[in-house]
């Protein structure tokens, strides 16, 4: 299958700093996509949809300056936490569907242990 | 607004029963249905999925069910082992491209 990655999967900030996370599609091209966020014993909240070449679309309640998406390839999309809080400690997890394909399997990337100290 | 949820939150099943997962749905316009699994700090794994116009797919031990009538979704894995325990999440694909996660049911295997 299809193969995404995430980088890096652990990270520790401190508060005030600002933390980029990297998604890359490995062997494929995706022109979408996804990054979620996931609190501990919850499930995968859906934040924004990363266009390659575009704005992000961003969830309702989601601060789009808050949580900077960058789309600058069709193998990378990057999000970046901007002025990092605790309460922004999460395990954030990307996605991507093949290029062109709608109604088809996403795949996820191992997602990214964020810590804000 | 419409979202995906789960019945059940946990399950512990016996060490070769077989276990069902169940989900409702309430966005009627959905189309397509996906079971993932979830293991500690990893992110979800394709399990099987299943589109509006069918109503059962069978994989390897595993069976997705769909009651489009009662909006339903039901994950099926024969002969439980002990590598099965993890988080299984429904989803459902909404126009298209997104994918939006339900509650997830953690299942135990004793061994």
């Amino acid at each position: 299958g299809a193969v995404v990655s995430q980088h890096p999967s652990r990270v520790i900030c401190k508060s005030g700093t600002s933390v980029k996370i990297e998604c890359r599609s490995l062997d494929f091209q995706a022109t979408t996509m996804f990054w979620y966020r996931q609190f501990p014993k919850k499930s995968l909240m859906l934040m924004a949809t990363s266009n390659e070449g575009s704005k992000a679309t961003y969830e309702q309640g989601v601060e789009k300056d808050k949580f900077l998406i960058n789309h600058a390839s069709l193998t990378l999309s990057t999000l970046t936490v901007t002025s990092a809080h605790p309460e922004d400690s999460s395990f954030y997890i990307c996605s991507a569907r093949v290029r062109g394909e709608s109604n088809t399997e996403a795949f996820f990337g191992q997602g990214t242990r964020l810590t804000v100290v | 607004g419409e979202s995906v949820g789960l019945h059940l939150p946990t399950l512990s099943v016996q060490e070769g029963d077989n276990s069902i997962i169940n989900c409702a749905y309430s966005n009627s316009a959905s189309d397509y249905f996906i079971w993932y699994k979830q293991e500690s700090g990893k992110g979800p794994q394709f399990i099987i999925d299943i589109r509006s116009n069918m109503d059962k797919r069978q994989g390897q031990r595993v069976t997705v069910l769909l009651n489009k009538t009662v909006k339903h979704l039901s994950l099926q894995i024969a002969a439980t082992q002990p590598g099965d325990s993890a988080v299984y999440f429904c989803a459902e694909n909404t126009g298209g491209f997104k994918t939006i996660f339900g509650a997830g049911t953690r299942l135990f295997v004793k061994a």
